[in-house]
């Protein structure tokens, strides 16, 4: 079973820095692409990039570029999305799901289960 | 960069009846590169079509898609309790960003 593992709710201050993570399991995980979407309390999802773990080709929203970074290793199967200030803005659920055509893109299918981010003072 | 508008925002129905949410692009999704997502509170999104007609693994048949080019159209045949949720969807068809449509509300009247 493919399957996409989070890492817990962070609580964190402004300025903070912090790195959330990925797990894949299941399948080839150097072969597919793996994107991370943002949900803002009570909005809609928002793209924000994509990173092909087995070479770490990596492509951003014009709206996140330069805001956060997607990495991944592939020694152990996992993607990350970091922050080196975090801004209360940032406050929102993120998932990470996979891309289901490979190399080629696609659909994201499945979804991991969500990481919560709370920013406050 | 391909903007989605989804409408209704909010589509009020009750159990039985036929739900016809509709997805228009900026500019043409090449191939029909285009995807639709179920959510439900507290729970991450699921994947009910893609390739703009195909249903997901396991989503049952009164869920369809059609459309080419700028329109979409995701249709529930006879709603069940369990298909009350928000409907968003995605085109993948382009270079990136694969922009999510802001989602349509589907409430229980």
């Amino acid at each position: 079973e493919v399957q996409l593992v989070q890492s817990g709710a962070e609580v964190k201050k402004p300025g903070e820095s912090l790195k959330i993570s990925c797990k894949g399991s299941g399948y080839s995980f150097t072969s597919y692409w793996i994107g991370w979407v943002r949900q803002m309390p009570g909005k809609g999802l928002e793209w924000m990039g994509i990173i092909y773990p087995g070479d770490s080709d990596t492509r951003y929203s014009p709206s996140f570029q330069g805001q956060v970074t997607i990495s991944a290793d592939k020694s152990i199967s996992t993607a990350y999305l970091q922050w080196s200030s975090l801004k209360a803005s940032d406050t929102a659920m993120y998932y990470c799901a996979r891309l289901a055509l490979g190399r080629t893109g696609g659909w994201f299918d499945p979804w991991g289960q969500g990481t919560l981010v709370t920013v406050s003072s | 960069e391909i903007v989605l508008t989804q409408s209704p925002g909010t589509l009020s129905l009750s159990p039985g009846e036929r739900a016809t949410l509709s997805c228009r692009a900026s500019q043409s999704v090449s191939s029909s590169y285009l995807a639709w997502y179920q959510q439900k509170p507290g729970q991450a999104p699921r994947l009910l079509i893609y390739g703009a007609s195909s249903r997901a693994t396991g989503i049952p048949d009164r869920f369809s898609g059609s459309g080419s080019g700028t329109d979409f159209t995701l249709t529930i045949s006879r709603l069940e309790p369990e298909d009350f949720a928000v409907y968003y969807c995605q085109q993948y068809g382009s270079s990136p960003p694969h922009s999510f449509g802001q989602g349509t509300k589907l409430e229980i009247k």
